[in-house]
């Protein structure tokens, strides 16, 4: 098992670019979830999904898309990249809503110019 | 609104000690889960444990145990017997468990403390 896996690793945009940042489970699970960590703060959700073909806003949504054709796949993008948005993104997956944990991919930093 | 609170921004504690990581959270809801991640330098998120609002133990996984004092609203992480290996950053977190696609909560995460083990 690959667990979660994110890709790219590593990305610099020039303001206004765009572009798509990967999530892959093989965990079978029907939870994804989209964060960002910036310097000194904790993790901030952006969008969520509950299964397939679903896809839900969380705490900071703005400014990006996201969509979930695959079960396994949990796809973030940046339509025009904007410098407040140099960040870590984090993938994670979870089995349930409620006490499983979430299992976390190795993250994307993303710096935007 | 769901906020959790991290006061402790870093600590440093001897090798062996056992230390205490705070957090306080506040919620409206009934039904709620509490989660603790530990982040080392290379970045990922691991996680440690879960306590959930209506567990009337407290959690324990190793090393690891949450003081859960539900009144008081803290979910304070104790590491007995650190070890040089437990320096990182450490995240506490909330999840509604009534939450799910049509709810409007959100998960939060607090603002971290670093734990820095001295040898």
């Amino acid at each position: 098992n690959a667990g979660v896996t994110q890709t790219p690793k590593f990305r610099v945009l020039k303001t206004g670019q765009s572009m798509t940042l990967l999530c892959a489970q093989d965990m079978n699970h029907e939870y994804m979830y989209w964060y960002r960590q910036d310097p000194g703060m904790g993790l901030r959700l952006i969008h969520y999904s509950v299964g397939e073909g679903t896809t839900a806003k969380g705490e900071v949504p703005d400014g990006y898309n996201v969509s979930r054709l695959k079960k396994q796949n949990f796809l973030l993008g940046l339509e025009s990249a904007a410098p407040s948005q140099t960040s870590v993104y984090f993938c994670a997956s979870s089995y349930a809503w409620t006490q499983d944990e979430q299992y976390f991919g190795p993250g994307t930093r993303l710096t935007v110019t | 609104a769901q906020k959790i609170t991290q006061t402790q921004p870093g600590m440093f504690v001897q090798e062996k000690e056992a230390v205490t990581l705070d957090c306080t959270y506040d919620t409206s809801d009934q039904s709620y889960g509490l989660f603790w991640y530990k982040q080392p330098s290379s970045g990922e998120m691991i996680f440690l444990i879960y306590q959930g609002s209506y567990d009337e133990q407290n959690a324990t996984e190793g090393r690891y145990s949450l003081n859960f004092q539900k009144a008081r609203k803290s979910a304070n992480l104790v590491i007995s017997a650190s070890q040089l290996g437990d320096s990182a950053m450490y995240f506490c977190a909330m999840r509604d468990a009534d939450g799910g696609y049509s709810s409007a909560s959100k998960i939060i995460f607090g603002s971290g403390t670093r734990l820095s083990i001295r040898p």
